[in-house]
């Protein structure tokens, strides 16, 4: 049963630094991996899809990686904002079109 | 990115009634949606796969005839919290594929629903 953790479960830091989010996965056999944004009460924002045969995609200032063979993904986030505050979820994708997430990483960036 | 949109986004019901929320693909066809739900500071757990035009799958544990799916059109699916009871009280979040809904595509997520039964 695939099983998907990130690391740190929350992380508070002052605007402007650099920030990694990490998620490791159990099971190598994905389609693709997918990072998400969720802010209290709302639904989720896609941010990166990242497919099993790729190693890293870039969106403006967030730039994820993925390494199947060792089941870990990272999340990137540059010269950080407050806006930036939310819970980020990683998903992956083990085919029937079904993710299964992590727990999230509930980010807080102080001004 | 597609467009995915959940109504309503806040219900409250009395127990032993019966709820309905909606997910609409506003601008692409989705042959398969998926419905989960979301316990508070938990991830999302997913519940069952809606597919247009017949039954929908149910993840194991999850009782189908507490939670009905229907999907009667490429653009909409609807799940109907019968019977709720305040241990249904969550946040149940929609979710659908675009690009014919191959397992390669982006999921889209809809805005969510708070449900409370009191």
């Amino acid at each position: 049963k695939q099983e998907v953790t990130q690391i740190p479960a929350a992380l508070s830091v002052p605007e402007g630094e650099n920030l990694v989010l990490n998620c490791s996965f159990t099971d190598s056999a994905i389609y693709n991996l997918q990072w998400f944004r969720q802010d209290p009460g709302k639904g989720l924002t896609s941010l990166l899809l990242i497919q099993s045969s790729q190693r890293e995609q870039t969106s403006g200032r967030l730039n994820a990686s993925l390494d199947k063979s060792s089941g870990r993904s990272t999340l990137y986030i540059a010269a950080s904002q407050p806006g930036d505050s939310a819970t980020y979820l990683c998903a992956v994708n083990q085919g029937a079109q079904k993710l299964v997430f992590g727990q999230g990483t509930r980010l807080t960036i102080n001004p | 990115g597609a467009v995915v949109s959940q109504h309503p986004s806040r219900v409250i019901c009395k127990s032993g009634t019966s709820v309905k929320i909606e997910c609409r693909s506003l601008d692409f066809q989705a042959t398969t949606m998926f419905w989960y739900r979301q316990f508070p500071k938990q991830s999302l757990m997913l519940m069952a796969t809606s597919n247009e035009g017949s039954k929908a799958t149910y993840e194991q544990g999850v009782e189908k005839d507490k939670f009905l799916i229907n999907h009667a059109s490429l653009t909409l699916s609807t799940l109907t919290v019968t019977s709720a009871h305040p241990e249904d009280s969550s946040f149940y979040i929609c979710s659908a594929r675009d690009g014919g809904g191959g397992s390669h595509t982006e999921a889209f997520f809809g805005q969510g629903t708070r449900l409370t039964v009191v």
